[in-house]
């Protein structure tokens, strides 16, 4: 059974520096790995996407990168900003097709100004 | 992106009520949708999958007979929570893919949170 583990479950951190959330699954047999972000109350903003092939997305001051065979991914963030203030959630899909994805319990993060 | 649509974003009920949400896709036709649920503090999990056209195909522990799910048209799955208990308290978010997408991306509603009396 995949589990999937976020560390740290909050972290609080001034405005301009840089960070890194990690993400780690049990089981390496995976299709892709999907970041999200999850505002209070609100719904999932997908931010990157790493297939199993690949070792790494860039998205503006975002990196993901994945090591599939350690079963780990690290989300960093360059420069953070007030507003990267959200919980950041990691899902992986086992297979192709597979129709479930096993999230994260997520990383709280708070970027004071 | 593509966009999803998801209402009511908050709804509080009485215990013994049924409660229905719905999830649309704006922009696309969405032949598969997922119903989410997420208590305070922990993370996403799946509840059913929603075919159109078909029943529903629910994840172990989920009671169908509670949580119905319909999926009649290509754009629009609903999902109502039937003789609402305080336990059901919960946020429920559905997703969509974009059909034929390699890279099987999902996008998310806005979610709704059930507050039942």
């Amino acid at each position: 059974k995949q589990e999937v583990t976020q560390i740290p479950a909050a972290l609080s951190v001034p405005e301009g520096e840089n960070l890194v959330l990690n993400c780690s699954f049990t089981d390496s047999a995976i299709y892709n790995l999907q970041w999200f972000r999850q505002d209070p109350g609100k719904g999932l903003t997908s931010l990157l996407l790493i297939q199993s092939s690949q070792r790494e997305q860039t998205s503006g001051r975002l990196n993901a990168s994945l090591d599939k065979s350690s079963g780990r991914s690290t989300l960093y963030i360059a420069a953070s900003q007030p507003g990267d203030s959200a919980t950041y959630l990691c899902a992986v899909r086992r297979v192709q097709g597979a129709q479930k994805l096993v999230f994260g319990q997520g990383t709280r993060l708070t970027i004071n100004p | 992106g593509a966009v999803v649509s998801q209402h009511p974003s908050r709804v509080i009920c009485k215990s013994g009520t049924s409660v229905k949400i719905e999830c649309r896709s704006l922009d696309f036709q969405a032949t598969t949708m997922f119903w989410y649920r997420q208590f305070p503090k922990q993370s996403l999990m799946l509840m059913a999958t929603s075919n159109e056209g078909s029943k529903a195909t629910y994840e172990q522990g989920v009671e169908k007979d509670k949580f119905l799910i319909n999926h009649a048209s290509l754009t629009l799955s609903t999902l109502t929570v039937t003789s609402a208990h305080p336990e059901d308290s919960s946020f429920y978010i559905c997703s969509c893919e974009i059909p034929g997408a390699t890279n099987e991306k999902l996008f998310f509603g806005s979610g709704t949170q059930l507050s039942v009396l």
